[in-house]
């Protein structure tokens, strides 16, 4: 049971250029999340999606997009990279948004913007 | 707008001892606050869900209170491993317009656990 996967696992990109990162789930979640954790500092939510064809933003969207085509899928791209959105990024699927619902975790895309 | 907030920021305690994690919030319409574990280069792991009707629940060694209220929330850990060792995040669950159903999570207690 492979839960939900992010790749890639780390990256570094230079100032200007642009990166997706993917994430996938096979718990056949309707909901899927992208947030970025940076040093020291809790999460923050930056885009969700509560279906195919349905996402919304979250927090600090600023410089990100996202889709979502499939149930499986919520690829995040990011567009001429700053060194601002060096951060951890992770990835979360949860059936529903209702108050027993448990959002489940990817391992995270550790990203240097230089 | 939904703040978190987390004390202490760290903890280094022996094996053996009993310890209390702080967690509290500014807006008390939540839906529910939870507590995850995150190891180094790992994700997050889901430890407890208290609902916002509920005061407490356990887990093994775990129990987590919650008096929605005062906007607190405390993570009990008895009888603590090395094992432990790791950050613990809570996070607000939204209960009302824009926080709906979004989590909000405090910057974590970085827990060490030595022999």
């Amino acid at each position: 049971n492979a839960g939900v996967t992010q790749t890639p696992k780390f990256r570094i990109l230079k100032i200007g250029q642009s990166m997706t990162l993917q994430c996938t789930q096979d718990m056949n979640h309707n909901y899927m999340y992208w947030y970025r954790q940076d040093p020291g500092m809790g999460l923050k939510l930056i885009y969700y999606s509560v279906g195919a064809g349905i996402t919304d933003k979250g927090e600090v969207p600023n410089g990100y997009n996202v889709s979502r085509s499939t149930t499986e899928d919520f690829p995040l791209r990011l567009e001429l990279a700053a060194p601002s959105q060096t951060s951890v990024y992770f990835c979360a699927s949860s059936y529903s948004a209702g108050g027993r619902d448990i959002q489940y975790f990817g391992a995270g895309t550790r990203l240097s913007v230089l | 707008k939904q703040e978190v907030t987390q004390i202490p920021a760290a903890l280094s305690v022996p094996e053996g001892e009993n310890l209390v994690l702080n967690c509290s919030f500014t807006d008390s319409a939540i839906y529910n606050l939870q507590w995850f574990r995150q190891d180094p280069g790992k994700g997050l792991t889901s430890l407890l869900l208290i609902q916002s009707s509920q005061r407490e629940q356990t887990s093994g060694r775990l129990n987590a209170s919650l008096d929605k209220s005062s906007g607190r929330s405390t993570l009990y850990i008895a009888a603590s491993q090395p094992g432990d060792s790791a950050t613990y995040l809570c996070a607000a669950r939204g209960g009302r317009g824009s926080t709906l159903g979004r989590l909000y999570f405090g910057r974590g207690t970085q827990l060490t656990v030595w022999p």
